[in-house]
């Protein structure tokens, strides 16, 4: 079975300060692993994705996001917090880098950026 | 490229009521997932329609039922409403293995 544990349901801060979203999975078999973020009243969008090609990946919007097979972690950091990136951002994990398994979602980190 | 679409945006039902909700995927796109979105929750996967039939299920009773049609749209019903069922449903489209699910703008439903 696979899971996901976002630590942390409400992060605020600074526009300008750095963004860490925490995100940690489960899973018997070698996971992918996504970052969604979802504005108010929309549905979800992809950020950045994990396909075992390289560690450190890079999304859109200047997030990054670094698998740490040893510590079975997958957090999304900025450097810089923009008033545009206050939104919902989930974590999830899923058998298949491809739209062929089920995506197991964790519930969620609402960001707050304060001017 | 007009995206994920789903109709209707909201829906207010009442116990018991049955419901369908209406989803078409991203052109090119041939697999359909449905998923539930409870208040402050994260979305959980309901089904996935491939090829007209149910390919994958997730922990969801039986009242709970889809279909895909030829043209790879697809629709989501629900009987017996309960109380419990007010979610936002999303429906995300993908190419079988290909790339990743992109998600619609899901459907409201308020189940009073």
């Amino acid at each position: 079975a696979q899971s996901v544990t976002q630590l942390g349901s409400h992060v605020s801060v600074s526009e300008g300060a750095l963004v860490l979203l925490r995100c940690n999975y489960s899973s018997s078999v070698p996971p992918y692993l996504f970052w969604y973020v979802q504005y108010p009243n929309q549905g979800l969008q992809l950020l950045l994705k994990y396909t075992s090609a390289a560690t450190l990946v890079k999304g859109i919007n200047g997030f990054e996001a670094e698998f740490k097979k040893s510590e079975t972690s997958f957090h999304l950091t900025k450097p810089s917090a923009h008033m545009s990136d206050a939104a919902e951002y989930f974590c999830a994990v899923s058998k298949d880098q491809g739209g062929s398994e089920k995506l197991v979602f964790g519930k969620g980190t609402k960001l707050t950026v304060n001017p | 490229d007009a995206g994920v679409t789903q109709s209707p945006t909201h829906l207010i039902k009442t116990r018991g009521q049955q419901v369908t909700l209406r989803c078409s995927p991203k052109s090119g796109h041939d697999t359909v997932s449905w998923y539930q979105q409870a208040l402050g929750q994260g979305p959980q996967f309901i089904f996935q329609y491939y090829e007209e039939e149910e390919r994958q299920r997730g922990n969801f009773p039986d009242r709970f039922s889809g279909h895909q049609f030829p043209n790879y749209s697809s629709e989501l019903n629900v009987n017996a409403l309960l109380l419990g069922d007010s979610a936002l449903y999303l429906c995300a489209s993908s190419s079988l293995g290909l790339n990743e699910q992109f998600f619609g703008p899901g459907t409201r439903l308020t189940v009073l």
